[in-house]
């Protein structure tokens, strides 16, 4: 089983403010690094599928980046809004089969 | 509306029975997928299915079974032999077994032991 870390595990921060968070994944095998947004009682959403090292995508307000050399990602949200309350996953999809390993997510909390 | 729709939304299990967990798709995917959600653990690989007919067990596939007899229903039996079934469990799809196609999932169901 592979190791995705995800970190913070959680966030709180006030409307308005920018934040990023991180997660860590196997620098072997690496096929492409899936973003999700979950939000409570809903499904998680998909956000970026991300393959080369470099990329960098963006959606409205936020962005995230690819280090496939090192093993990480970085999700940015740039002036939280309440709406951007959820938990954010990672998922690491491997060039040897059709799975992907989740993160245990960064729940982040924008206080109005 | 296409989607993926789970159900029952909550189930409970007495000791020794097995119970069905539902997943069906209108959205013409290909591949399906089962997680199983523990709390403070990412989800969890539990089968996975490329194709009618045809499925691979995952990383945790000890207690469950599968069937995909038809492209759109990929339902989940949680047999007595899985000793802790209780947890959340997601459904998820994607169009193919092709990479980099980010998977879509349902509302997921939460299994409890009685």
């Amino acid at each position: 089983i592979l190791n995705v870390e995800q970190s913070p595990q959680s966030l709180h921060v006030q409307e308005g403010d920018s934040t990023n968070f991180t997660c860590s994944f196997p620098s072997s095998n690496f096929y492409a690094l899936h973003w999700y947004r979950w939000e409570t009682a809903k499904s998680p959403e998909a956000l970026f599928v991300m393959t080369l090292n470099g990329d960098e995508k963006k959606k409205g307000r936020i962005s995230a980046t690819l280090n496939t050399k090192e093993g990480y990602s970085y999700l940015y949200i740039k002036g939280s809004q309440p709406e951007d309350s959820a938990t954010y996953l990672c998922a690491f999809e491997t060039n040897t089969g059709n799975q992907f390993y989740f993160g245990t997510g960064t729940s982040l909390t924008v206080i109005p | 509306d296409g989607g993926i729709t789970q159900s029952p939304k909550y189930l409970f299990r007495k000791e020794g029975q097995n119970v069905t967990l539902s997943c069906e798709q209108n959205l013409n995917h290909d591949a399906m997928y089962w997680y199983r959600q523990d709390p403070g653990q990412g989800l969890r690989l539990i089968y996975y299915s490329q194709i009618v007919n045809d499925f691979q067990k995952g990383d945790i596939a000890e207690g469950y079974s599968v069937s995909r007899e038809k492209k759109e229903s990929f339902p989940l039996t949680v047999t007595s032999a899985q000793k802790n079934p209780t947890a959340f469990y997601l459904c998820a799809s994607k169009p193919s077994p092709a990479y980099n196609q980010p998977q879509h999932f349902g509302d997921g169901t939460r299994l409890s032991i009685l």
